[in-house]
């Protein structure tokens, strides 16, 4: 079966500098990983996906993750953060043939950006 | 492009009460989920309908049922409402179910007292 974990519920950086959001996953197929952003009180929005290309995977807004399958990871970062970004970012995680298609949800990582 | 479109935004209901929330979609895509969202639980699923004309459970499925009524439309019915049910919903669609990015509606905020 297929899981997903966030290793932070809460990241916190002051505008200008580095984010990192970790995510860790579990599957027994190829994976399909995605990022998506939710803003307040809003639905929400695909930052990037990886489905089997290139590991590097740029998103909108400066994000990128990159998939490590010897580390079951898919970090997701962005070089400079900007007060824009502050909102609540899932990992998602599908499997590709043989396993479920069905995509699960990490318990999301609230970002909080200081001025 | 309208894309998902979830009726109503919000919703106060009384226990044991019963409701329908509807879900259409205008992308001619194949899959449909219902998903609710609670503090710190991320996104879980409820029920999801691959192709027009299945439905499937997904983890948390009690309490709900689900209707697909056409490709465009899945709704989300609860028979008898419990304050456990207090939760904002969101209804997705993907093109196929798989490695296919979620189009997702603006999230329904029911209440239960």
């Amino acid at each position: 079966a297929q899981s997903v974990t966030q290793l932070d519920s809460h990241v916190s950086v002051s505008e200008g500098t580095p984010v990192l959001l970790r995510c860790n996953y579990s599957s027994s197929y190829s994976p399909s990983l995605f990022w998506y952003v939710q803003h307040p009180n809003k639905g929400l929005q695909l930052l990037l996906k990886y489905t089997s290309a290139a590991t590097l995977v740029k998103g909108i807004n400066g994000f990128e993750a990159e998939f490590k399958k010897s580390e079951t990871s898919f970090h997701l970062t962005k070089p400079s953060a900007h007060m824009s970004d502050a909102a609540e970012y899932f990992c998602v995680v599908t499997e590709g043939s043989g396993g479920s298609y069905i995509p699960t949800f990490g318990r999301g990582t609230s970002l909080i950006v200081h001025p | 492009n309208a894309g998902v479109t979830q009726t109503p935004k919000f919703q106060v209901l009384k226990t044991g009460q019963s409701m329908t929330l509807q879900c259409a979609q205008d992308m001619n895509h194949n899959s449909m989920y219902w998903y609710r969202q609670d503090p710190g639980m991320g996104l879980r699923l409820i029920y999801y309908s691959a192709s027009e004309g299945t439905t499937d459970k997904g983890e948390v499925p009690n309490g709900y049922n689900v209707s697909r009524l056409n490709k465009r439309e899945f709704s989300l019915r609860l028979e008898s409402a419990a304050p456990s049910q207090t939760s904002v919903y969101f209804c997705a669609s993907s093109v196929e179910s798989g490695a296919n990015v979620l189009t997702f509606g603006a999230g329904s905020r029911l209440t239960v007292l």
